[in-house]
This record gives structure tokens, C-alpha cells and sequence, in this order.
């Protein structure tokens, strides 16, 4: 069964704007993970967060988690045509392995 | 450095066919992941190798499914009497350490599995 759900299911945008992705999960747990897919590819490892970690950045992408709210959020700003992918966030707890929600498709419009 | 290998990249197979799919980890990872993706939708767990055994699979989705991994490098994924439900991305990950550790799965480009 899948454990994190994300929202919206899709989200189209400009180039330059900044695309906010969000997901919910479940039940508790250990971290919290963004993926990327590009169609027909592989997933792409993004970021990590803690359960003890409320923000985190890398490059032109910041992760929030609020434990409280099981909840994520997943920001990129300034997008680019090359971010267009499907976006999916994984979770993993102390008995079980990663699960990850349906995802949310991406698009950026050059 | 190689990172995750799979095989074949396509499979297309008739009802009730035998099909065995290969995933060949990053060298020195002991975790390995098996997850299976329908159109539209994310990952879904289906069995984890810690090592040799398999620590978790508790998502394989019945006595059809069954996987190995004898020396704790490849793993073969084998479905049994293959029904057209099957038809999926099969996707395999490995990690250095496993479950309860940094987590990082390193993903391959999966096997499109067609059953007719």
C-alpha cells in the first residue's frame, strides 16, 4: 500500500516561476524523501529530511516537514523546461520500508 | 561508476508465461529493492533484500511473485503463471546500508513487463 499521497496530481507552469508540491503521509516516521522521474526514465534521488529536520535546501529546491501535519512541501524556484518530470515523495518509518505516494506530474512551460 | 542494471528492458510475454527479470545492485550495497509502477502511478514496495535474505515482503502481491538473491549481489524477480495484471515497470534499487539507516536508494531504469 502506498503511504504518502501528493498534491496536486498535476501542475503546469511558466519558466521562471516557482512550482510547490505537497505531500501527506500516514504514519510516523524516520525520513522523508523527494524523487524525480522523467518519462520512461529511471527515479532520481532529490533530497532527504529527517522527522527531526523541519527545512532543508539543496540548489533551487527547499523541503519543509511538519511531523505535526504529516506533511512536506517540496518548492522550486526559478524553474526550468528541464524540470519537467513526475515528482514523488517516499517515506520510510522504523518497521517499514519506503513507501512512496502517486505523484505529482510537473510541467514547465519554456 | 555502474550504477543500477536491469534486464531485459522489455519484456512482453503471453498469459500464463513464466518471466524472470535481473537487477544487478551497485557493487557494495547490501539493501536491494523491488518496486513495481503502473501507469500514473508511483512506486509500489514489493520485496527487500537485506544481504541474502529477504528481510521484508510483505508487499509481493501473491505466491505468484517470488524473488532471490543468492549471493547478495544480483536478484532475480520470477512471476509464475503471468496474468495481464502483471503488465507493469518493474523497478529495482539498491542502497549501501538498509532499513533503519540513511537511505538513500540509487534506482535503475526498470523492465517494462507487457503480459498479452
Amino acid at each position: 500500500s502506498q503511504q504518502g499521497e501528493e498534491d496536486p496530481q498535476a501542475l503546469s507552469i511558466q519558466e521562471g516561476e516557482n512550482a510547490t508540491m505537497n505531500c501527506s503521509y500516514k504514519t510516523s516516521i524516520n525520513n522523508l524523501q523527494w524523487y524525480r522521474q522523467n518519462s520512461g526514465r529511471g527515479l532520481v534521488h532529490l533530497i532527504l529530511i529527517r522527522s527531526n529536520e523541519r527545512e532543508k535546501h539543496s540548489g533551487r529546491l527547499r523541503v519543509t516537514l511538519d511531523t505535526s501535519k504529516k506533511s512536506s512541501s517540496l518548492l522550486i524556484t526559478a524553474s526550468r523546461a528541464a524540470d519537467t518530470a513526475s515528482y514523488f515523495c517516499a517515506t520510510d518509518a522504523l518497521d517499514l520500508d519506503m513507501r512512496f505516494g502517486a505523484g505529482t506530474r510537473l510541467t514547465v512551460k519554456p | 561508476g555502474a550504477g543500477v542494471s536491469q534486464t531485459p528492458s522489455n519484456k512482453v510475454t503471453e498469459k500464463g508465461k513464466y518471466v524472470e527479470l535481473r537487477c544487478d545492485p551497485i557493487s557494495g550495497h547490501t539493501a536491494l529493492y523491488w518496486y513495481r509502477q503502473s501507469l500514473g502511478q508511483g512506486p509500489e514496495f514489493l520485496i527487500y533484500f537485506q544481504g541474502t535474505g529477504a528481510a521484508d515482503d510483505s508487499g509481493l502481491p501473491n505466491d505468484r511473485f517470488f524473488a532471490v538473491r543468492p549471493e547478495g549481489s544480483v536478484s532475480t524477480l520470477k512471476i509464475q503463471r503471468t496474468e495481464r495484471g502483471d503488465s507493469a515497470v518493474y523497478l529495482c534499487a539498491s542502497s549501501l546500508n538498509g532499513q533503519g539507516s540513511y537511505n538513500e536508494q540509487f534506482f535503475g531504469p526498470g523492465t517494462r513487463l507487457t503480459v498479452l
